[in-house]
């Protein structure tokens, strides 16, 4: 069983587009992450979430749109699509531990590709 | 300069050579260090971690924080053609916190 999936693995769309992309997790974790990791391999973090609220905004374009209709599910939606868009999108869970470390497990990646 | 620093290489080495896997890094509020491994076209995955300075052991794999030096490593003994693949140090104050990453370092063991 995929404990992490994301949905698509692979996309391809041109600019101006708008696109989401679907991630859930079935480890129970209390906590959904997403990544980017760009043409260099250099993964790093957009969005967190815990119990479906936002913890973690980094500096991101407010064209990407994160969405958690429940825990278990953490959507990505990204309006107008711009070439630099074009990477590796990671989403991740964790389960939050305020006593010691909480591995985060990642999905497969959807390889995003803007024409 | 970015928070956690790593040589990407490519880093290529005959099997059952000893790696040396290196990150530096800025913020001396990172606890939690940690070493996950990339295959081509998969998500990371996590290997070892370890909470402030020290050791760690797991089977052929090493690791080592030095906070004092603010430097990371990670050993891979006896190196097998399956190790080959992105090495990735990430670090994080605490639980619950979103992960910092190096740039992964590429392995590549020949047989």
């Amino acid at each position: 069983d995929t404990a992490v999936s994301q949905t698509p693995k692979y996309l391809v769309t041109q600019m101006g587009n708008d696109k989401s992309i679907k991630c859930e997790q079935n480890l129970g974790h209390d906590t959904m992450y997403w990544y980017k990791q760009d043409s260099k391999k250099f993964l790093k973090i957009m969005f967190s979430y815990n119990n479906k609220e936002l913890i973690i905004n980094e500096t991101v374009p407010n064209r990407f749109s994160p969405k958690s209709p429940d825990k278990a599910h953490l959507n990505l939606h990204i309006n107008s699509l711009e070439l630099g868009d074009s990477a590796v999108y990671f989403c991740a869970s964790s389960q939050g531990n305020p006593w010691g470390f909480a591995e985060a497990f990642f999905g497969q990646g959807t390889r995003l590709t803007v024409v | 300069q970015k928070e956690v620093e790593q040589d990407p290489g490519p880093l290529s080495v005959p099997e059952g050579a000893i790696v040396s896997l290196n990150c530096t890094y800025s913020n001396s509020a990172f606890q939690y260090f940690m070493w996950y491994r990339q295959y081509s076209r998969k998500g990371p995955e996590l290997l070892m971690y370890t909470y402030s300075s020290g050791n760690k052991e797991d089977g052929r794999f090493t690791a080592q924080v030095d906070k004092s030096s603010k430097y990371i490593s990670l050993f891979i003994r006896d190196s097998q053609p399956s190790d080959s693949a992105t090495y990735l140090c990430a670090m994080s104050p605490g639980a619950g916190y979103a992960l910092n990453f190096g740039k992964g370092t590429s392995l590549l063991v020949t047989p």
